[in-house]
């Protein structure tokens, strides 16, 4: 099956920098979605992409559906300890990658 | 709203034991799904349903079943445990069906350690 690439596993930044990730694919997805998942809880939608070059903000966190559609871009600005967690990327194709496939997850810790 | 619920939060294990994952969604989603979550590994799909009285395998089924009788509910059962079932166990629900791209909905977790 296809699998998304999410690298490094464990990010550290200082609080008020920016940080980016990235989620690269084997396959073409026709939708990519990103969560976060704080300690002890399950994950949550943090920003859902459906077009191509779509680049869409949710306050701090913009995140971008790559033109070749076959990778997609988290930033965080001006990070703030509550932003530690783990973020994962997910895609979805269509016909035999039609299902929700998720990356491996970034750990992300924020010193104050 | 209280979305997916999970039950129980933990729950440990004797190898051989049998148990029930509960999973109940109140936000009428046709879709539901169960995912382990293991260091490193990401999150893996062990099965999934379109909508009552169907299901279907995910990435990792063995060792795992599912029925599906409600829309509302998605039990996960162990029939009998293995220490390779210590993980966490997610549940999730959508609207439309991954087929859609509608976003997954989690419940909080189970974490289960099989001894």
């Amino acid at each position: 099956g296809q699998q998304l690439n999410q690298s490094p596993q464990s990010m550290f930044i200082q609080e008020g920098e920016d940080v980016s990730m990235n989620c690269t694919s084997s396959s073409i997805f026709n939708t990519w979605l990103w969560y976060k998942q704080d300690p002890g809880e399950g994950p949550v939608l943090l920003i859902a992409l459906y077009k191509a070059g779509e680049l869409t903000s949710n306050g701090r966190l913009t995140a971008q559906f790559g033109i070749t559609r076959k990778d997609s871009f988290l930033n965080i600005s001006a990070s703030i300890p509550s932003d530690v967690g783990i973020y994962f990327c997910a895609g979805q194709g269509t016909g035999a990658n039609s299902k929700l496939t998720f990356g491996k997850g970034i750990t992300l810790s924020v010193r104050p | 709203n209280a979305g997916v619920t999970q039950t129980p939060k933990f729950q440990v294990l004797k190898t051989g034991q049998s148990m029930t994952l509960q999973c109940a969604q109140d936000m009428n989603h046709e879709y539901m799904s169960w995912y382990r979550q293991d260091p490193g590994m990401g999150l893996r799909l062990i099965h999934y349903s379109v909508g009552a009285g169907i299901t279907d395998q995910g990435e990792v089924p063995n060792g795992y079943n599912v029925s599906r009788s409600t829309t509302e509910d998605f039990p996960l059962r162990l029939l009998s445990a293995a220490p390779s079932q210590t993980s966490v166990y997610f549940c999730a629900s959508s609207y439309g069906g991954q087929g859609l791209g509608s976003p997954l909905h989690f419940g909080n977790g189970t974490r289960l350690t099989v001894t």
